[in-house]
């Protein structure tokens, strides 16, 4: 079994202040963690995904997001918000049979001019 | 094309009709997924394909939607006697399909019951 939990439904920033949208997730078995953002009207566009390899990833638009599994967090930064990062985010889960996603409820960023 | 194509990208249907939805992965992705947006449910699974495997059908809501994959490519789903739940956007992904690939997905389609 497989859950996550994003901790905030709306975030809102200034441009040019960091971003931080968390995500902590369960799952029983060695996890893959995926971040989407979905602009208005649009599909879910991959952000960055975490696979077993090296904990901190680097994705698209300067956001990473840091695997801690003590924490079983994912949350997902960026130092600088622009206004183009506007958007509703997800953090997602697959394990065991791989192809299952789970995805949180979404998080809504508004970034405030 | 380059990504996931979906079409219609919207319809409108009146309660009762049938309706098709159509997605068209990416080349060479071996594995397709639908999903269903709604504002009260956020995003769910409905079926899955890889390959010429049987489909995991888990995620169908009800008897009333069905999924088929012609040739390992172009993917229709077809609700039947459609109600006013059934309103949502529709998305298809595509992958790989090996494991830990990420799904790419389309734009979706908008269904509205009236």
């Amino acid at each position: 079994a497989q859950s996550v939990t994003q901790l905030d439904s709306h975030v809102s920033v200034s441009e040019g202040t960091p971003v931080l949208l968390r995500c902590n997730y369960s799952s029983s078995y060695s996890p893959s963690l995926f971040w989407y953002v979905q602009h208005p009207n649009k599909g879910l566009q991959l952000l960055l995904k975490y696979t077993s390899a090296a904990t901190l990833v680097k994705g698209i638009n300067g956001f990473e997001a840091e695997f801690k599994k003590s924490e079983t967090s994912f949350h997902l930064t960026k130092p600088s918000a622009h206004m183009s990062d506007a958007a509703e985010y997800f953090c997602v889960v697959s394990g065991g049979s791989n192809y299952k996603l789970t995805f949180g409820k979404g998080t809504l960023l508004t970034v405030n001019p | 094309g380059a990504g996931v194509s979906q079409s219609p990208s919207n319809k409108v249907t009146e309660k009762g009709k049938d309706v098709e939805l159509r997605c068209d992965p990416i080349s060479g992705h071996t594995a397709l997924y639908w999903y269903r947006q709604s504002l009260g449910q956020g995003l769910e699974f409905l079926i899955y394909f890889q390959g010429n495997s049987a489909p995991d059908k888990s995620g169908l809501p009800s008897d009333r939607f069905s999924a088929e994959r012609t040739g390992g490519s172009v993917s229709t789903l077809t609700i039947q006697r459609t109600q006013q739940e059934d309103s949502a956007v529709y998305l298809c992904a595509s992958s790989k399909g090996q494991s830990h690939q990420p799904q790419h997905f389309g734009d979706g389609t908008r269904l509205s019951i009236l």
